[in-house]
């Protein structure tokens, strides 16, 4: 168990339906990663933010937006959902977000849209 | 061009003995992280071992090992006496140090799938 949650597990939707997935780091980490896994792009990199704040962009469409709160949880918005988004989506966390860090991955959200 | 590639899409291996996983990494960053992550079919990703590029020595974990070669740009994992519950996909990643140390992404490699037989 790393000590990143991320909720749901699973999350089956239809096109064109807006999901929210939630992400809890570990105690103590300030700065949240999200990573999309899929068959055809692998891992990719979407978006990083360290103590509420946007830190670092990747691959991330405009239908998606992410955010972190005060208490350091973060989420990630997914609107306008195509097929081509399904796919397991990881939370990463770790200390301070930069240097010689390990992320740690939360368990991940599979997302199926229909 | 890739920034880290994983030659081998799938590899077998008996139970109790050693197999190396290749990876091979591109960067013209002197401050550099190498990191390598277990991914189960349950789907969860988990850390094995890192190594940093200033590092002298070689990275070990338990069995697990990182065959870290700077001139060639490799960072291979070697997992020894293997086990039935190794058999999982196999990822290699970086952490580059770019950019006035804004952006401290993980570039993964595409994954080997290790088959562990008995």
């Amino acid at each position: 168990d790393s000590g990143v949650t991320q909720t749901p597990k699973h999350l089956i939707t239809a096109t064109g339906q807006r999901v929210t997935l939630r992400c809890s780091p570990r105690s103590g980490d300030l700065s949240v990663y999200w990573y999309q896994q899929s068959l055809d792009q692998g891992l990719q990199f979407l978006i990083q933010y360290y103590n509420g704040e946007e830190r670092a962009k990747g691959n991330i469409l405009e239908r998606f937006s992410a955010q972190q709160f005060p208490d350091l949880h973060s989420e990630l918005n997914l609107s306008s959902l195509e097929l081509g988004d399904s796919a397991l989506y990881f939370c990463a966390s770790s200390v301070e977000g930069r240097g010689p860090e390990t992320q740690y991955f939360g368990p991940g959200t599979r997302l199926l849209v229909l | 061009a890739q920034k880290i590639t994983q030659t081998q899409p799938g590899m077998f291996v008996q139970e109790k003995e050693a197999v190396t996983l290749d990876c091979t990494y591109d960067t013209s960053d002197q401050s550099y992280g190498l990191f390598w992550y277990k991914q189960p079919s349950s789907g969860e990703m988990i850390f094995l071992i890192y190594q940093g590029s200033y590092d002298e020595q070689n990275a070990t974990e338990g069995r697990y090992s990182l065959n870290f070669q700077k001139a060639r740009k490799s960072a291979n994992l070697v997992i020894s006496a293997s086990q039935l519950g190794d058999s999982a996909m196999y990822f290699c990643a970086m952490r580059e140090e770019n950019s006035g140390g804004s952006n401290y992404k993980l570039t993964f490699g595409k994954g080997t799938l290790l088959t562990v037989n008995p």
